[in-house]
């Protein structure tokens, strides 16, 4: 079955800190695999995509994730974490041909300051 | 217009009764999705329209729940005699198609309607 998997459904980290989400992914065929972040009251914003190529894929506000195949794996990172990126993530996979997401079921992240 | 825009932003109804949720995409944006986001789980797709296609209606959950989207332009998604268990965030989306798959160019997503079902 297709699935997505996000194992920590809250995470706490300080201003400054690194930062790592887990998504674990289960897919038939090629994944093509996205990071989206929703802050409170918005829409979900992309923050990175994977389809191919390079396996360490760089994104916006310093994020970036890297795709592990033997592990199933799409690992959200951030070297320094900013008040501002306190919102939820969600790991997303999908396929050649097909235009749905299957959506994990997030991770709300909190920024002590 | 700029971005996807979803009207009510909010919307609590009595259960029974029916609401009309409206999705304006984005100008050019031949694809159009609806997702809804229960709390404390993820996104489930609803409802996916191209062009002048017949739509995937797959995820809709029951037939109280019915969607319309004319041509390229806006989209309502309409819930039936609502129940409790309606009450979530409904997002739509939008994309540009094109020769490549759908994924290729990415969604925007509006900041949804939340609604609360009492």
């Amino acid at each position: 079955a297709q699935s997505v998997t996000q194992p920590d459904i809250h995470i706490t980290v300080s201003e400054g800190a690194s930062l790592e989400l887990r998504c674990n992914y289960s897919y038939g065929a090629t994944p093509y695999l996205f990071w989206y972040v929703q802050s409170p009251g918005q829409g979900l914003q992309l923050l990175l995509k994977y389809f191919s190529g390079d396996t360490l894929v760089q994104g916006i506000k310093g994020f970036e994730a890297e795709f592990k195949r033997s592990q199933s794996s799409f690992n959200l990172r951030k070297p320094s974490v900013h008040w501002s990126d306190a919102a939820e993530y969600f790991c997303a996979v999908g396929g050649t041909g097909t235009y749905k997401y299957i959506f994990g079921t997030g991770t709300r992240l909190k920024v002590l300051a | 217009g700029a971005g996807v825009s979803q009207s009510p932003s909010n919307k609590v109804t009595e259960k029974g009764k029916d609401v009309e949720l409206r999705c304006d995409p984005i100008s050019g944006h031949t694809a159009l999705y609806w997702y809804r986001q229960r709390l404390g789980q993820g996104l489930e797709f609803l409802i996916y329209f191209q062009g002048n296609s017949a739509p995937d209606k797959s995820g809709l959950p029951s037939d109280r729940f019915s969607a319309e989207r004319t041509g390229e332009s806006v989209s309502t998604l309409t819930i039936q005699r609502t129940q409790q268990e309606d009450s979530a965030v409904y997002l739509c989306a939008s994309s540009r198609g094109g020769q490549g798959p759908p994924l290729n160019y990415g969604y925007t997503f509006g900041s949804g309607t939340r609604l609360t079902v009492v």
